[in-house]
């Protein structure tokens, strides 16, 4: 079936680091959906990206679409402990229901 | 706006014991889901709604039941609860290939 392989599954990074992670799935995607959970919280809503070679910034996060529409990356820029959390790729299957990637771990090291 | 709210927040339950995970929304969505998440994973699809009165299961709908008799509600029944089903249940809406928006959760363990 329908698979969305997201990496690396952990990323360590001092303060003032970037972070990126990368997301592939095994089949074209309509759109893709990235999310943020926060430790103990609930998966929230970054944006949605729907067209080939999409780039769309927010602040210090820029979310990338690649041109075939089966993978996609978010990039931090400068890390800051807000953006410490999981962040999550999901891309709709046949049906409508999002398929989730395992999420990246944003780790600030002390 | 309330959103999407779920209750309750927590609860322990003994094996064989059963419950009912409650989730309303006051967006008018269509959509609506019931995902697990063990700790460190990712969410596994339980079961879904695409509008009042239809259902239909996701990854992991074994163990669970779900109904829909209201656009508002989509409770989640656990029958015979097992250690397995030791999780952290999250419920979402979201309208037609739009965003999903999550409650706060229930931490469920099964002891």
């Amino acid at each position: 079936g329908q698979q969305v392989m997201q990496i690396p599954q952990y990323q360590h990074v001092q303060e003032g680091e970037d972070f990126t992670t990368y997301c592939n799935s095994s089949t074209t995607l309509s759109n893709i959906q990235w999310y943020k959970q926060r430790p103990g919280g609930h998966p929230v809503f970054l944006i949605q990206l729907v067209k080939s070679g999409e780039v769309k910034k927010q602040k210090r996060l820029t979310f990338q679409f690649g041109e075939a529409k089966k993978n996609s990356s978010l990039h931090i820029t400068a890390t800051q402990t807000t953006d410490v959390g999981t962040y999550f790729c999901a891309g709709p299957d046949s049906n409508y229901q999002l398929i989730w990637g395992a999420g990246t771990k944003l780790i600030i090291k002390p | 706006n309330a959103g999407v709210t779920q209750t309750p927040k927590f609860r322990i339950l003994k094996i064989g014991q059963s419950m009912t995970l409650q989730c309303a929304q006051d967006m008018n969505h269509n959509y609506m889901y019931w995902y697990r998440q063990d700790p460190g994973m990712g969410l596994k699809l339980i079961y879904y709604s695409v509008g009042a009165g239809i259902t239909d299961k996701g990854e992991v709908p074994n163990g669970y039941n779900v109904s829909r008799s209201t656009t508002e509600d989509f409770p989640l029944r656990l029958e015979l609860a097992a250690p397995s089903q030791t999780s952290v249940y999250f419920c979402a809406s979201s309208p037609l290939r739009g965003p999903q928006h999550f409650g706060d959760g229930t931490r469920l363990s099964i002891l």
